[in-house]
């Protein structure tokens, strides 16, 4: 699976858009972007994935770049429950593989008031 | 609707004792199964994966190994634990691509 890349962490203030960027340069065909988020000491939880079309739920918006090279993950309106490290992870969906989620690092996100 | 038990969600034990997780899941049918771990600090590191009854596959060689005897029940256990095992243990289902859902986790400190 492509490998992705994120900040370490980012601060946002309460209220305003929270823009989450992510690098997958070496994101293959037939790969999704999914963004998962980890609130301290509890299991992750799932936000929003997506292949090519931008995406949109009740909890966010993923923006994917054309080239699929990059994307964007936006919290319209961040609260301090916001608060939590975000995963941005690809993988594949082969009958093999698919829900092998690799996490990585992630960005710690720290909503202020 | 669907839901993930995890239990227990503290456990201290000594090194060189055994370990028992289990993880069930409610409400749905042949959900793909992981376990997750995360040491102090660090990321979620994959540890084994599940497509069916007795299907395990073990993404890193280590001191543990996973059983599926029922389609919605995950173990993870141990014969003999190490310090190096401790860390929080999450058990994770899908039933279609992109959708996990985490258990609780277990923090489990091996002393």
């Amino acid at each position: 699976d492509a490998k992705t890349t994120q900040p370490t962490s980012m601060d946002c203030a309460e209220g305003r858009a929270a823009n989450l960027p992510c690098n997958h340069s070496t994101i293959s065909g037939n790969e999704y972007v999914y963004w998962y988020r980890q609130i301290h000491s509890q299991g992750p939880q799932y936000i929003i994935h997506g292949l090519k079309n931008n995406e949109t739920n009740e909890m966010a918006s993923l923006i994917i770049t054309e080239d699929r090279k990059s994307s964007t993950l936006i919290l319209p309106h961040a609260t301090l429950r916001d608060t939590a490290v975000y995963y941005c992870i690809v993988s594949t969906m082969t009958t093999d593989s698919w829900g092998k989620l690799q996490f990585g690092a992630g960005t710690q996100v720290v909503v202020t008031p | 609707s669907q839901t993930i038990h995890q239990w227990p969600a503290t456990l201290v034990q000594p090194v060189g004792s055994p370990l028992s997780l289990e993880c069930t899941v409610e409400g749905t049918s042949n959900p793909n199964l992981y376990w997750y771990r995360q040491a102090a600090g660090r990321g979620l590191q994959l540890l084994f994966y599940s497509v069916g009854i007795g299907q395990i596959s073990s993404e890193v060689p280590q001191n543990l190994s996973a059983s599926r005897p029922q389609d919605r029940q995950f173990i993870l256990s141990s014969k003999k634990l190490l310090l190096s095992d401790s860390g929080f243990y999450l058990c994770a289902w899908s039933v279609t691509p992109g959708g996990y859902t985490f258990g609780s986790g277990t923090r489990l400190t091996v002393v």
